[in-house]
């Protein structure tokens, strides 16, 4: 599976946007990037998924470079809710089916 | 509607017994997957089942390790001889289908004294 890479830690003020970014520079050109997200004691939830045009959800939006071999996670106003980690994973659907989490990035939210 | 259920929530044992960790996934979803989670560590696959196929064990990380799926529903997570390193979360997801989105259940925290 192609790697990517994420910031161990980012800080973001509450109610403000919070861009979340993730490299993932051998992407292939079937591999779907995917976000999902682990709230603290919880199992990890799905956010959002994307392939080449950009992406948005009731939870967030996916910015997709044209090159594909970077994204960016934007959650529009952040709540203390929103305070996890975030793991960019890419998929290919004519490979394996299982997710490969990464380290991901521990979002913190500042009141 | 209901989502993943894991049983129990936590589990304590003594190192050298067997422990089974049940998941109920969300009902009609073929595809079932098994990860855990060590204390300050990412997520890994342990063994993934879909539909009748056979499943894929790549990721058991020993012998001491094994899955069951009965029915294409409940699945049990047995782990025999438990050490001290087993202890971690353990968490199960289902999905629709091979590569839908896939829910994750509240985990079982077992604990290896």
């Amino acid at each position: 599976d192609a790697k990517t890479t994420q910031p161990n830690s980012m800080e973001s003020n509450e109610e403000e946007p919070v861009h979340l970014p993730c490299n993932h520079s051998t992407i292939s050109g079937t591999d779907y990037i995917h976000w999902y997200r682990q709230l603290p004691s919880q199992g990890p939830e799905y956010v959002i998924h994307g392939l080449t045009s950009n992406v948005n959800n009731r939870m967030a939006s996916l910015a997709i470079a044209e090159d594909r071999k970077s994204s960016t996670l934007i959650l529009h106003r952040a709540t203390l809710r929103d305070a996890a980690v975030y793991y960019c994973i890419l998929r290919d659907p004519f490979g394996n089916e299982k997710l490969t989490f990464g380290t991901g990035t521990r979002l913190t939210i500042i009141p | 509607g209901a989502g993943v259920s894991q049983s129990p929530s936590n589990k304590v044992t003594e190192k050298g017994k067997d422990v089974e960790l049940r998941c109920d996934p969300i009902s009609g979803h073929t595809a079932l997957y098994w990860y855990r989670q060590s204390l300050g560590q990412g997520l890994e696959f342990l063994i993934y089942f879909q539909g009748n196929s056979a499943p894929d064990k790549s990721g058991l990380p020993s012998d001491r390790f094994s899955a069951e799926r009965t029915g294409g529903s409940v699945s049990t997570l047995t782990i025999q001889r438990t050490q001290q390193e087993d202890s971690a979360v353990y968490l199960c997801a289902s999905s629709a289908g091979r590569y839908d989105e896939q829910f994750f259940g509240p985990g079982t925290r077992l604990t290896v004294l």
